[in-house]
C-alpha cells in the first residue's frame, strides 16, 4: 500500500512556509523526498533513514517520525523554484524499492 | 561523475505493437536499476527492479516484461501494447542497498493509439 500525501495542494506566496506529511501503515527502513517538475524527472532532495541518519540537500529539512512511521518536509522561505510536484517514497527493506506517494502539488506565487 | 540516458525520448505506437525501451548508465558499477510508470497527473509505479545481471523483479503483473543484459544496460519491453501502457516512463538507478537516493533518467513519454 502506498503512502499517504497530505495536502494533495499547496499554494504559496514567496517567502513564506509550508509542509508536507507522508504516512505509511507499514514499518519503514528509509523515507526518501524528491521533486518533480511538470514534463521532467523527479529530483532527489532528502533521505531520511531508520536510526536517525539523513542526507540531503542543504537548503531543505525534513523528518522522520519512525513510532508514527510518518515523514514531513517543511519549504522555508520560500521561492519561485520550489514550485513542483512532491513525492514521498517509503522503503520498507534495504534493497532499495520504494513505494511513492501520489504526491502533492506546490505552487509558489511571486 | 554518472549519469544515466535513456531513449527514446518520446514514442508513438498502435495497440497491439511490440515495445523496447533502453536504459543505460555510465560511470558507476553494479547499480540497482528500476523501471517506473508514471500516468499523467499520477504518482510513480515501481514495476521492476534489478540488483544484478540477469536478476529482476516484478512488482505489478502486466504484460510488460524486463531484462538487464548487461551491468548497466535495463531493457523495458512489451510483445504487445495496450492502450493502459501509455505513460511516461522512468529509468532511475542507485548504489546498492536502501541507504541511498535514486537518480532518474530523463524519461520516455509513451502513447498508444
Amino acid at each position: 500500500q502506498q503512502p499517504v500525501q497530505s495536502p494533495q495542494a499547496v499554494i504559496l506566496r514567496e517567502g513564506e512556509d509550508a509542509v508536507i506529511n507522508c504516512s505509511s501503515s507499514k514499518a519503514l527502513y528509509s523515507v526518501h523526498w524528491y521533486r518533480q517538475k511538470h514534463g521532467e524527472a523527479p529530483v532527489f532532495l532528502m533521505i531520511l533513514l531508520k536510526g536517525g541518519e539523513q542526507k540531503g540537500h542543504e537548503k531543505i529539512s525534513a523528518s522522520f517520525n519512525e513510532k508514527k512511521q510518518q515523514s514531513s518536509l517543511y519549504l522555508t522561505a520560500s521561492q519561485l523554484s520550489y514550485s513542483g510536484t512532491y513525492f514521498c517514497g517509503q522503503g520498507t527493506d534495504s534493497w532499495g524499492k520504494l513505494q511513492f506517494g501520489a504526491g502533492t502539488q506546490v505552487v509558489v506565487t511571486p | 561523475s554518472q549519469t544515466i540516458h535513456q531513449w527514446p525520448a518520446t514514442l508513438v505506437q498502435p495497440v497491439g505493437s511490440p515495445l523496447s525501451l533502453e536504459c543505460t548508465v555510465e560511470g558507476t558499477s553494479n547499480p540497482n536499476l528500476y523501471w517506473y510508470r508514471q500516468a499523467a497527473g499520477r504518482g510513480l509505479q515501481l514495476l521492476f527492479y534489478s540488483v544484478g545481471i540477469g536478476q529482476i523483479s516484478s512488482e505489478v503483473p502486466q504484460n510488460l516484461s524486463a531484462s538487464r543484459p548487461q551491468d548497466r544496460q535495463f531493457i523495458l519491453s512489451s510483445k504487445k501494447l495496450l492502450l493502459s501502457d501509455s505513460g511516461f516512463y522512468l529509468c532511475a538507478w542507485s548504489l546498492t542497498s536502501g541507504r541511498n537516493e535514486q537518480f532518474f533518467g530523463p524519461g520516455t513519454r509513451l502513447t498508444v493509439l
